[in-house]
């Protein structure tokens, strides 16, 4: 079974910068579509972004409120991917899950058990 | 683009049905047949119940239904159990290859 695992939360201050990892076991990295999703507390989950495979042509979709201080990459041959976080801001506050994309059209069957990452001052 | 609109909350009965609503335009819900339904439980990953409208992913219990009419897609759960209780939120594939969430829906059993 495909299994993602985040990495990488903690607290931040304002201002701050964090990176998160996710490796991901049970396929063949290079061919996967990956999915940032964000739990924010009390108010719901939201997109934050997907990178699609390198044979699609590795593409980068962001989400508005995270476009120009959020850069998603990936090491394929590290099986990982990456969600760095610049110029955070208190609203950022959230658990930030991994999701495998099988289809092309968000079809996200298998989530990671996220991380939490709080910015405060 | 504006998240989908779902009903804050809804409550059922054990052994009742509810429906779940989720609103869209014809750039998202009404224009794609990618709408999603995921049920999430605090401090736990969400669960993929609906996906392509109206499809269940293997393990997924037969109480659960998904449907789509116009720029609005429902998800139905019949046989209300106690541990159906949860948040659910739909999504929708949108132009610009981007995904819509809305706004999540607190069920009370």
């Amino acid at each position: 079974e495909v299994q993602p695992v985040e990495s990488g939360g903690g607290l931040v201050k304002p201002g701050g910068s964090l990176r998160l990892s996710c490796t991901v076991s049970g396929l063949t990295f290079s061919d996967a579509w990956m999915v940032w999703v964000r739990h924010l507390p009390g108010r719901g989950l939201e997109w934050v972004g997907r990178i699609k495979s390198k044979g699609s042509g590795g593409t980068i979709d962001y989400a508005a409120p995270v476009k120009g201080r959020f850069t998603i990459s990936r090491d394929d041959s590290k099986g990982t991917l990456y969600l760095q976080m610049n110029s955070l801001k208190t609203e950022d506050t959230a658990v930030y899950y991994c999701v495998h994309d099988r289809s092309g059209y968000y079809f996200l069957h298998y989530w990671g058990q996220g991380t939490l990452v709080t910015v405060s001052s | 683009q504006s998240a989908l609109t779902q009903p804050a909350s809804v409550s059922g009965s054990p052994g009742q049905s509810i429906t779940i609503s989720c609103a869209g335009t014809s750039s998202d819900v009404g224009g794609y047949n990618y709408v999603s339904w995921f049920q999430h439980h605090p401090g736990k990953a969400p669960k993929l119940m609906i996906y392509d409208v109206s499809n269940r992913p293997s393990g997924v219990s037969n109480r659960f239904s998904g449907s789509k009419f116009g720029n609005t897609a429902s998800l139905t759960i019949s046989g209300l159990q106690a541990e159906d209780e949860a948040d659910y939120y739909c999504t929708s594939f949108a132009s610009s290859n981007t995904l819509l969430f809305g706004g999540g829906t607190k069920l009370t059993v």
